[in-house]
């Protein structure tokens, strides 16, 4: 139990496309999903935590209309990367809260590698 | 400040030996939780094991064991008997607060690599 998916999980886009990450809980419902971007041989960066049916929080220093966060479902959260950029290239990796279990544990999604040209 | 470090270089461990990675964390909030991850090359974050401030036992998962010492601090996670398919990177985290919605503060991580 408790699996999440990410599509894509690789992305090659020009520069000045948007491009649409999903991520989803496959057998448990997410009120809470949670957005990061790692960079190489780097720790996890949380960007956004996102709320089902409302407006997610951005972490400081997160431009906020550049990654658009939407989680319409209990099962479903996106990120779309607008306008993207060379430097916007990372991994990014979602996670969803599975609450029903005793740690109420954070289980992450395969991760969407991003390149930018 | 950071909140969880990890500070062991990259390690090489024989098979089936055991491994130690070192998690010290900095809180002032009573209740918080600790949680290892594991992250092989494919990039995937594989929740290992998890422990609450208020857990009187060391957390245990099959091969994975936490060693959580409150006073010091320190949560670090002990695999038993290494395999081959436990090369990877280990992350440490911790959630201040009871709440699943709050969010985690990771370390650095720790480089592991199992040799036959």
């Amino acid at each position: 139990g408790a699996v999440v998916s990410q599509h894509p999980s690789r992305v090659i886009c020009k520069s000045g496309t948007s491009v649409k990450i999903e991520c989803r809980s496959l057998d448990f419902q997410a009120t809470t999903m949670f957005w990061y971007r790692q960079f190489p041989k780097k720790s996890l960066m949380l960007m956004a935590t996102s709320n089902e049916g409302s407006k997610a929080t951005y972490e400081q220093g997160v431009e906020k209309d550049k990654f658009l966060i939407n989680h319409a479902s209990l099962t479903l959260s996106t990120l779309t990367v607008t306008s993207a950029h060379p430097e916007d290239s990372s991994f990014y990796i979602c996670s969803a809260r599975e609450g029903s279990r005793v740690a109420d544990t954070q289980y992450f999604g395969p991760g969407t590698r991003l390149t930018v040209l | 400040a950071q909140k969880i470090t990890q500070t062991q270089p990259g390690m090489f461990v024989q098979e089936k030996e055991a491994v130690t990675l070192d998690c010290t964390y900095d809180t002032s909030d009573p209740s918080y939780g600790l949680f290892w991850y594991k992250q092989p090359s494919s990039g995937e974050m594989i929740f290992l094991i998890y422990q609450g401030s208020y857990d009187q036992q060391n957390a245990t998962e099959g091969r994975y064991s936490l060693n959580f010492q409150k006073a010091r601090k320190s949560a670090n996670l002990v695999i038993s008997a290494s395999q081959l398919g436990d090369s990877a990177m280990y992350f440490c985290a911790m959630r201040e607060g009871l709440s699943g919605n709050n969010r985690l503060a990771f370390g650095k991580g720790n480089q592991v690599v199992v040799i036959p």
